[in-house]
């Protein structure tokens, strides 16, 4: 699976959109880009994930360049209780493998 | 969404002895689960992936008879630590995927254990 680059920290005021840039240069045709978060002492959490189209759900949407080598995760709308670690991992489609966690984001939502 | 759960959240053992941590899929049949160990500060590592009827396939580095897997129904896999150590204190999660939707994995709120 290709390997991924996030900024190690980051802070949002509250209400105001998160952007959380990856990069994923070596990202293969068949790999998908997927985002997991995980709050202080809390098992991850799964948030979007998606190949080329940028997607939105009730979370978050995810911004995939047409290249395809970077991708931005938005929370439109941050509060307190998204400050978290979060994840950005590729990852082949259809894969019953496992997670591959880099170091992640630390997010800060302040007031 | 689909809920994994661990038992117990958090245990406190002495040096030597042997703890067992229980990964639960609530609402659906899991074929395959996931054990990662997380030190503080750190990113979760894969520890061992958890196969119903079958033995389990360790990550390179970690020792499978101290790391015990048993995953005897589609629902439960357990993992054993034997002759537990200062070192072994860490935070374990495990995690499964339903059938047929495995770009969703769900993780366990994890299992805190401290060994003294």
């Amino acid at each position: 699976d290709a390997k991924t680059t996030q900024p190690p920290s980051m802070d949002c005021a509250e209400g105001r959109a998160a952007n959380l840039p990856c990069n994923h240069s070596t990202i293969s045709g068949n790999e998908y880009v997927y985002w997991y978060r995980q709050i202080h002492s809390q098992g991850p959490q799964y948030i979007i994930h998606g190949l080329k189209n940028n997607e939105t759900n009730e979370m978050a949407s995810l911004i995939i360049t047409e290249d395809r080598k970077s991708s931005t995760l938005i929370l439109p709308h941050a509060t307190l209780r998204d400050t978290a670690v979060y994840y950005c991992i590729v990852r082949h489609g259809g894969s019953q493998g496992n997670l591959i966690f880099g170091k992640g984001t630390k997010l800060s939502v302040k007031p | 969404g689909a809920v994994v759960s661990q038992h117990p959240s958090r245990v406190i053992c002495k040096s030597g002895t042997s703890v067992k941590i229980e990964c639960r899929s609530l609402d659906f049949q899991a074929t395959t689960m996931f054990w990662y160990r997380q030190f503080p500060k750190q990113s979760l590592m894969l520890m061992a992936t958890s196969n119903e009827g079958s033995k389990a396939t360790y990550e390179q580095g970690v020792e499978k008879d101290k790391f015990l897997i048993n995953h005897a129904s589609l629902t439960l896999s357990t993992l054993t630590v034997t002759s537990a150590h200062p070192e072994d204190s860490s935070f374990y999660i495990c995690s499964a995927s339903p059938p047929g939707a495995s770009y969703e994995q769900y993780f366990g709120p994890g299992t805190r254990l401290t060994v003294t």
